[in-house]
Parts: structure tokens; C-alpha cells; sequence
């Protein structure tokens, strides 16, 4: 079974561009999350969709958006980019049932110049 | 308030030595736990996971870990650490349904 696959794995940006980073989660899995880690916050949740549907959100300002399409296929999006937007934005999907695992991809690293 | 802490940022240990990454958790609840080990560039892959049970569960690459309610607890171990095992380690726990929460890490380091 594939797993989850983020592109592009790199991206480098001047501030003010948006960005859009997509991700395809293991087949069958409905969810599909999103969080942004940086050597000095961490992993830090950005928001999760299930079924095309928003369900989860975390602090982060509306710059950041997502959406899911009915292949359960993801797209996170970036506006008015800043420098400290630079970060490794990983993306995660997991089956069904609440005790399912996070399955992560391997990120995009994003570099805002 | 929820939570996950790493007490240790970084930890160095020789090869063929036995190793121990702390984790404790804040959760009301009967929380569900993970770690996941994440090599340089890469995403994290999960090592093992907690649901109920034996305290004492088994995970990928000879990796244990055991939990301990009493002291809010969730280490990871590894009788003899490989070079290969050098890489950042994340604890988290499932706080309700759909969300969970991720300690910052521990980076560990293998001398030769």
C-alpha cells in the first residue's frame, strides 16, 4: 500500500507569493491532517478535514487554508507568505475509527526569502 | 490543559548502550499514546501505540515502551541502540477522537 505522498518536497518563495502544497493520503483513509513543524515550535497543528469537511482547526491566522477533495486528496494554501512561514509542513492521513494512527508523508520544506 | 513533555531535548548514548526517552502526558481521560521516530528531511513514522491493555507494548526496530498511569507516564526504550537509531523522537497522545498532541522531541545522538 502507498503511503502518503507530499508534493513538491521543496519550495522556495518570496514574501507575499502564496504557495499551495498537496497531499495524497493512503488509500481508504478519509482523514486527512496537516501541522507545521519549526526548530522552535515544533509540531504544531494546522487543521483537519475528513469527508471534504473541515473538522478540526488549530491557532494558526486565515492565511492558512485547506480543502480536501472527494478523493480524499488534500491542498493546504499559503497567502501573503511570510518569512517566518518557512517550515517543514508535513501532512498526515489515518483510517477510520478514533484510535487510528497519524501515517505522515515526508513534508514539503518550505523557504519564504 | 492537555499536554505532552519531552524532558530531555537531547540525549547521547553510545552504540550497543540501552536506551530510555522519557515522556509524560496531561490528559483527563484515558489517553491513547504513540511514538514516532522522524530521520533528518523526513516524516515521522510511528513506532508503537497504546490503546489499553498491556502496559508493556512492542513497536517497530526493537523499540518498547511501557505506560504507567500512576506517574502519567509513557518512556521508550531500547535494550541496545544502533547507529542507525540516531534520529528525533516524538511522543503524543490522542486527546479525544480527532485531535492529538505531540511532545517537541528528543533528538538522539549514537557515538560509534
Amino acid at each position: 500500500k502507498a503511503g502518503v505522498t507530499q508534493t513538491p518536497r521543496y519550495l522556495i518563495k518570496t514574501r507575499g507569493q502564496q504557495v499551495t502544497l498537496s497531499c495524497s493520503p493512503i488509500s481508504g483513509h478519509r482523514s486527512v491532517s496537516w501541522y507545521q513543524q519549526t526548530p522552535g515550535q515544533g509540531l504544531q497543528f494546522l487543521f483537519e478535514y475528513f469527508s471534504e469537511t473541515q473538522r478540526n482547526k488549530g491557532n494558526f491566522p486565515g492565511r492558512f487554508s485547506g480543502r480536501q477533495f472527494s478523493n480524499s486528496r488534500s491542498e493546504m494554501n499559503v497567502s501573503t507568505l511570510e518569512l517566518g512561514d518557512s517550515a517543514l509542513y508535513l501532512c498526515a492521513s489515518r483510517g477510520t475509527g478514533g484510535r487510528s494512527p497519524l501515517h505522515f508523508g515526508n513534508g514539503t520544506r518550505l523557504t519564504v526569502t | 490543559a492537555q499536554s505532552v513533555t519531552q524532558p530531555d531535548i537531547h540525549i547521547t548514548v553510545s552504540e550497543g548502550a540501552s536506551l530510555e526517552l522519557r515522556c509524560n502526558y496531561s490528559y483527563g481521560a484515558t489517553p491513547y499514546l504513540f511514538w514516532y521516530v522522524q530521520s533528518p528531511g523526513q516524516g515521522l513514522q510511528l513506532l508503537l501505540k497504546y490503546f489499553s491493555g498491556d502496559t508493556l507494548v512492542q513497536g517497530i526496530k526493537g523499540f518498547e515502551a511501557e505506560f504507567k498511569r500512576s506517574q502519567s507516564s509513557f518512556n521508550l526504550r531500547k535494550p541496545s541502540v544502533h547507529w542507525s537509531d540516531a534520529a528525533e523522537y516524538f511522543c503524543a497522545v490522542g486527546a479525544g477522537t480527532y485531535k492529538y498532541i505531540f511532545g517537541t522531541g528528543t533528538r538522539l545522538k549514537v557515538l560509534a
